[in-house]
């Protein structure tokens, strides 16, 4: 059964970093992706990067490029997104999804919640 | 980047009536595996987004058979034969061919 299981929800000052954790259960890291989602406020989603375990190489939307950090620990099937210099547009719900294929996500974990504010 | 464009951003429909939901992409969506790199998502009050349809036109699993994906060219149609009162949430249409991977506005479905 796959499940992804994220971290709990925390509030950040402006200018700090955040860390997200995604642990995943089932042969996730062996045969897919895992990408970063976040969805602000009443707002649309945004795809904010990916990571495929097996061959440790992220990807990252280019708005993001420099703040930005994904990575895998394959003794624990855990991703971790960290985000850098935090701002107010940064509070939103942050999602970690499966990518068996290149052309879909299908589960999803719970969403972690990121406020900033001072 | 390439820009999705989803309508109605609003649909109010009655139980048991059809519902249909449009997303243009900006440039063509097609793999050379031949599938559209096209999906399209739920996200129930309070939930994450569930997958429904992806490659265009596969329903994913444990999805009700009354929802459907067709394709054509850079249009993308979901349609809901009878709208139940579990549907109700937002849509979102979303393209993985290129990244970023982007998404539509989104579309939000009630019920009358």
């Amino acid at each position: 059964q796959v499940q992804l299981v994220q971290s709990g929800p925390v509030v950040k000052r402006p200018g700090s970093s955040v860390r997200v954790s995604c642990k995943t259960s089932g042969d996730t890291f062996s045969n897919s992706a895992i990408n970063w989602l976040r969805q602000a406020p009443g707002q649309g989603l945004e795809w904010m990067g990916g990571i495929i375990p097996a061959f440790d190489t992220p990807n990252y939307a280019q708005r993001l490029q420099g703040r930005i950090t994904i990575t895998a620990d394959r003794s624990t099937s855990t991703v971790y997104m960290d985000l850098s210099s935090l701002t107010s547009d940064d509070t939103a719900v942050y999602y970690c999804a499966r990518a068996p294929h290149p052309s879909y996500c299908d589960y999803w974990g719970q969403g972690t919640l990121v406020a900033v504010s001072s | 980047d390439i820009v999705m464009t989803q309508s109605p951003l609003s649909l109010p429909v009655s139980p048991g009536e059809p519902a249909s939901i449009s997303c243009r992409s900006s440039q063509s969506l097609l793999h050379s595996s031949g599938h559209n790199y096209f999906n399209w998502y739920l996200q129930k009050p309070g939930q994450s987004p569930q997958l429904l349809i992806y490659l265009g036109s596969k329903r994913a699993s444990g999805v009700p058979d009354r929802f459907s994906g067709s394709e054509s060219g850079t249009d993308f149609t979901l349609k809901i034969s009878r709208v139940e009162a579990e549907d109700v949430g937002v849509y979102y249409c979303m393209q993985t061919l290129q990244r970023p991977i982007t998404f539509g506005q989104g579309t939000r479905l009630e019920i009358k």
